[in-house]
């Protein structure tokens, strides 16, 4: 089975915090993408990778960046937390070979205060 | 870009079909993808039409009309279980989604 981990459920900052949300998968996966989920609003794409050190702007990049050293790993970074990017964030993979399917990790719910 | 249009609820009882449409304007579409969440859960994959016409996976089924711009996802013999959000997503070529604001399907015994 894929696995994708996120390295915290839940997680609270303060405003104008540097904030890193790791994400992990074991299947080899090319693709890597970052979402973030509000109500009423389904998931919205942040940054995506299709390859070691490659990355791409999503569709609401500001006031974020990823990093993917390893294939296996893809970070997101809040540079300077703020209230309105209390949200719950979403990890995914995808194989190219596959790239409809995406395996979501559990999800980290932050909060900014 | 792409975006795409959902009903925000549907309320059915146990062992009824539910029809979830998904209406879609798009850049370089290339597929139409089935997300299934449960509350405080991840979403997970259901199912995907890149030709048009109907796919059948158990009692879920979903269906393309690439002239119609439209698509949905049948849910059959309706069990608790199934109460959920469902979110149509559009794919590109590269594999990226666009996913639609989400169904809240609510079924009752």
């Amino acid at each position: 089975d894929v696995k994708v981990t996120q390295s915290s459920r839940y997680l609270v900052k303060r405003t104008g915090e540097k904030v890193f949300l790791e994400c992990v998968q074991d299947m080899d996966h090319e693709n890597m993408f970052w979402y973030r989920q509000d109500p009423g609003l389904g998931l919205r794409l942040i940054y995506f990778s299709y390859d070691v050190k490659m990355k791409e702007k999503g569709d609401i990049p500001e006031g974020y960046s990823v990093s993917r050293e390893k294939k296996e790993r893809f970070s997101l970074i809040l540079e300077s937390a703020s209230t309105n990017q209390t949200s719950m964030y979403l990890c995914a993979s995808s194989s190219r070979d596959r790239q409809e399917t995406q395996y979501f990790g559990p999800g980290t719910r932050l909060l900014v205060l | 870009g792409q975006s795409l249009e959902q009903p925000s609820e549907v309320t059915a009882v146990e062992g009824a079909i539910v029809q979830i449409n998904c209406t879609y304007q798009t850049s370089g579409f290339y597929g139409l993808s089935w997300y299934q969440q449960h509350d405080g859960g991840a979403p997970t994959f259901l199912s995907y039409n890149a030709l048009d016409g109907l796919e059948e996976t158990g009692r879920f089924s979903s269906f393309l009309s690439r002239s119609d711009s439209y698509g949905y996802l049948l849910l059959q013999e309706l069990q608790m279980k199934d109460s959920a959000s469902y979110f149509c997503a559009g794919t590109d070529s590269w594999g990226k989604l666009q996913f639609g604001a989400g169904t809240q399907v609510v079924v009752t015994p």
